[in-house]
């Protein structure tokens, strides 16, 4: 799998944008970005992925640089239930959690 | 659907002791995933099926640890025996398919053996 590199932690405050970021720069052409996150005692869960173009749904927003060496993860109204770690991966047969980027939102 | 249903939620078993934890996937998914999580490793997957066949196994730690798939809808992960370092959260998850697909975890069961 391509390496992901993400800060250990961020901080946001709630109702701004939170903007995670990742850095993949040995990405190959065909290879997805995909970002799950684990909000605490619970399961991983699945919040957006990519290719090359930028992508938005219900939960997030991704953009992904145009060499796509790099990517942000954007929750536009962070909230105190966006509490959780963060995981970039870049999968090719299967996901490879690393350490992710711990987010805290405070009131 | 009720999502990716693991049973027990919690166990609590002694060292020695044999443990079964078990997964339903969601109906339909052809792959089924089994992770541990720890705080000193993080989130390890073990292994995982793809139409009931264990396709890598290469996260399993050791002979102690064994996993089947007998149907579509039921996975089971087995220890025996038990060690006190086999203590951690366990994951089940299921997809469409091995790569690319978004996967669903269950809500974990929280092993701890004494």
């Amino acid at each position: 799998d391509a390496k992901t590199t993400q800060p250990t932690s961020m901080d946001c405050a709630e109702g701004r944008a939170a903007n995670l970021p990742c850095n993949h720069s040995t990405i190959s052409g065909n290879e997805y970005v995909y970002w799950y996150r684990q909000i605490h005692s619970q399961g991983p869960q699945y919040i957006i992925h990519g290719l090359k173009n930028n992508e938005t749904n219900e939960m997030a927003s991704l953009i992904i640089t145009e060499d796509r060496k790099s990517s942000t993860l954007i929750l536009p109204h962070a909230t105190l239930r966006d509490t959780a770690v963060y995981y970039c991966i870049v999968p090719t047969d299967k996901l490879i959690f690393g350490t992710g980027t711990r987010l805290q939102v405070f009131p | 659907d009720a999502g990716v249903i693991q049973s027990p939620r919690h166990e609590v078993t002694e060292m020695g002791q044999e443990v079964t934890l078990r997964c339903k996937p969601i109906s339909g998914h052809n792959s089924l995933f089994w992770y541990r999580q720890t705080m000193m490793r993080g989130l390890e997957l073990l292994i995982y099926f793809n139409n009931n066949v264990p396709i890598d196994d290469s996260g399993m730690p050791e002979d102690r640890f064994s996993a089947k798939m007998p149907n579509a809808s039921f996975s089971t992960l087995k220890i025996q025996p038990s060690e006190p370092r086999d203590s951690a959260v366990y994951f089940c998850a299921s997809s469409f398919s091995p790569s690319r697909d978004t996967q669903y975890f269950g809500p974990g069961t929280r092993l701890t053996v004494l």
